[in-house]
């Protein structure tokens, strides 16, 4: 079974901290994706990679960093959080065949910033 | 850029009753897939539609593919409680050499028994 994991379920960080936001695949998948998910938008992507060291910017990059530095590692980075960033945030990863790019989630973490 | 609008946002049935959603584009689509997300949960993939016109069936789950490609729809027969959760679209975008995807604004189910 493919696993993807989140540092944390749930995360508490006051405006202006820097936040990590950790996510491991391991089933040697090459895309990972950041999404953030609030009610009535559904999921907005953040970043992508498709591969160690490269990074896409998704449709919401603004305030947000990433580093994949290992191929099973995804981190998103959010160098000053602010309130409006308060939101749930899921991980994915999926393995390029052809076009059938099943995307499998982790379990998400919450972030709320006071 | 690409649009992906899913309608209805919500949607009461009764069980047993039949259940439809539907995810239309402002583009045409290479590919589609649907995703279910149960309350509490994480989005867990259902299907992945590529041809023009093309119809797949999960059990009671019905899934379409518009001709023009333009369009998609996810038809429940027979609702069950264990249905209950948000349905999201998800049309594929290839850029960089890989694809992305773009998620609808979901439809959220719920089942009264």
């Amino acid at each position: 079974d493919v696993k993807v994991t989140q540092s944390s379920r749930y995360l508490v960080k006051r405006t202006g901290e820097k936040v990590f936001l950790e996510c491991v695949q391991d089933m040697d998948h090459e895309n990972m994706f950041w999404y953030r998910q609030d009610p009535g938008l559904g999921l907005r992507l953040i970043y992508f990679s498709y591969d160690v060291k490269m990074k896409e910017k998704g449709d919401i990059p603004e305030g947000y960093s990433v580093s994949r530095e290992k191929k099973e590692r995804f981190s998103l980075i959010l160098e000053s959080a602010s309130t409006n960033q308060t939101s749930m945030y899921l991980c994915a990863s999926s393995l390029p065949a052809g076009g059938l790019d099943t995307q499998y989630f982790g379990p998400g973490t919450r972030l709320t910033v006071l | 850029g690409q649009q992906v609008m899913q309608i209805p946002q919500y949607q009461h049935v009764q069980e047993g009753e039949d259940f439809t959603t539907y995810c239309n584009s402002s583009t045409t689509l290479s590919n589609i897939q649907w995703y279910k997300q149960r309350p509490g949960g994480h989005p867990v993939f259902l299907i992945q539609l590529v041809k023009s016109g093309e119809v797949k069936k999960q059990k009671r789950l019905t899934f379409q593919f518009g001709e023009a490609k333009k369009n998609s729809s996810l038809h429940i027969t027979a609702t069950q409680t264990t249905d209950v959760g948000t349905y999201f679209c998800a049309p594929a975008s290839r850029t960089s050499g890989t694809y992305k995807y773009i998620f609808g604004t979901g439809t959220r189910l719920k089942v009264l028994a």
